[in-house]
């Protein structure tokens, strides 16, 4: 039963390079989200999708890009990767709006 | 302008005593809130809901309440034990997403 998988769990990225956070789920879920959680802080929204096709900005979405081709997948994309994008991100998925369910977090550390 | 407010960021207690963690909100178009725990190095998982049309929600050791004219909220755990301690934050969705807050995490001593 692997509800929301998010690959890597650990990146370390140099100043400026770019990269690819995946997620997956297999819920057959609606609605995919990605947040970040920096120390000692809430979950700030970057971008989420409310189907196949279909993306919105949340708080935060600059530096970040986000696509949704298949109801399954929901990768979040880093240009140019900055210190200030050092953080935990998770992506969810909900089957409405309410409940969110969560993979266990990729740890990104940009030096 | 953070829309849900967690003004403890920590609380510790004995175990086996009453845990009362607090959640603030501004935004009167909120009508329905979260609680989720998250232990370190895992995703944040639901713990129990509650919907405004209540003004409590129980399951088992946790009871949420919820006074909609102060735009307050708190998540009761009687009694407390060691495993309980984590981050718990408080969240309220609304037009398909979900606001947080920053989270309290509680401590509890054997």
């Amino acid at each position: 039963n692997a509800g929301v998988t998010q690959t890597p769990k650990f990146r370390i990225l140099k100043i400026g390079q770019s990269m690819t956070l995946q997620c997956a789920q297999d819920m057959n879920h609606n609605y995919m989200y990605w947040y970040r959680q920096d120390p000692g802080m809430g979950l700030k929204l970057i971008y989420y999708s409310v189907g196949a096709g279909i993306t919105d900005k949340g708080e935060v979405p600059n530096g970040y890009n986000v696509s949704r081709s298949t109801t399954e997948d929901f990768p979040l994309r880093l240009e140019l990767a900055a210190p200030s994008q050092t953080s935990v991100y998770f992506c969810a998925s909900s089957p409405g709006v309410w409940e969110l369910f969560f993979g266990e977090g990729s740890r990104l550390t940009v030096l | 302008d953070q829309q849900v407010k967690q003004n403890s960021p920590s609380l510790s207690v004995q175990e086996g005593r009453i845990s009362i963690l607090n959640c603030d909100y501004t935004n009167s178009m909120f009508d329905y809130f979260l609680w989720y725990k998250k232990y370190p190095a895992e995703g944040p998982t639901f713990l129990i809901s509650i919907s405004s049309i209540k003004d409590k929600n129980e399951d088992g050791r946790f009871t949420v309440f919820l006074n909609k004219s102060a735009k307050h909220l708190s998540l009761h755990i009687v009694p407390s034990q060691p495993g309980d301690s984590a981050v718990y934050f408080c969240a309220a969705p609304n037009a398909g997403k979900s606001t947080f807050g920053d989270g309290t995490t509680l401590t509890v001593k054997p």
